[in-house]
């Protein structure tokens, strides 16, 4: 069956564009999750959703990002005005539930190849 | 920060030795996971353990857990060139997955 899929696998854009990056997360998934990992760096955890409302919006780095999810399945994050330092893998997990009422699901998360991003 | 920690960063080791990576974290958790990360591919979980558990298996890995310690480990036993990859372990503490700087692990055949 089909996993977690992300679009595109590479950007390069340049410094102050904006960026629109894309998860199609596995069908029936309810919880989806956004992660990204800078040039050895561990894992940074952004935002997740359970359906279309994001519980938790406190791991964006700033108010240039921002993540929407319609219809329950696919997300997409945006970025603003990007910044060198936005350069990194953007990864996207989806899991079958999350968790009770809006927390974290313990169930395993299936993670997509990723979008890596390169600012200039 | 509330990242956790793996240690150590690199290890390298010859196929079939076991291998051992231990990850410390800062907050009261609800599970732990531990991730696999290939050079260029995307993460794969390879085993969840929660706070009321003390010790995990899954075919060659081992997990253990020690909340008094907030600490974690992973063995992975008759290790083979297959497993060389990032090992990342993972903290769910309610709203908030922590991941941590993760494990090089390289296997000479």
């Amino acid at each position: 069956g089909a996993g977690v899929s992300q679009s595109p696998s590479n950007k390069v854009t340049e410094k102050g564009k904006d960026v629109e990056l894309r998860c199609d997360p596995i069908s029936g998934h309810t919880a989806l999750y956004w992660y990204r990992q800078s040039l050895g760096q561990g894992l940074e955890f952004l935002i997740y959703f359970q359906g279309n409302s994001a519980p938790d919006k406190s791991g964006l780095p700033s108010d240039r990002f921002s993540a929407e999810r319609t219809g329950g399945s696919v997300s997409t994050l945006t970025i603003q005005r990007t910044q060198q330092e936005d350069s990194a893998v953007y990864l996207c997990a989806s899991s079958l539930y999350g968790g009770l009422a809006g927390t974290l699901s313990t169930d395993t998360q299936y993670f997509g190849p990723g979008t890596r991003l390169t600012v200039l | 920060s509330q990242q956790g920690e793996e240690d150590p960063q690199a290890l390298s080791i010859q196929e079939g030795e076991n291998a051992t990576m231990n990850c410390s974290y800062k907050t009261s958790i609800n599970n732990l996971q531990w991730y696999r990360q290939n050079s260029g591919r995307g993460l794969v979980h390879l085993i969840l353990i929660r706070s009321n558990e003390r010790e995990k298996h899954s075919g060659r890995l081992r997990v253990t857990l020690d909340t008094s310690k907030k600490s974690s480990s992973l063995l992975i036993t008759a290790s083979r060139a297959a497993d060389t990859a990032s090992y990342f372990c993972a903290t769910d503490a309610g709203n908030q997955f922590y991941f941590g700087t993760g494990t090089s692990l390289t296997v000479i055949p």
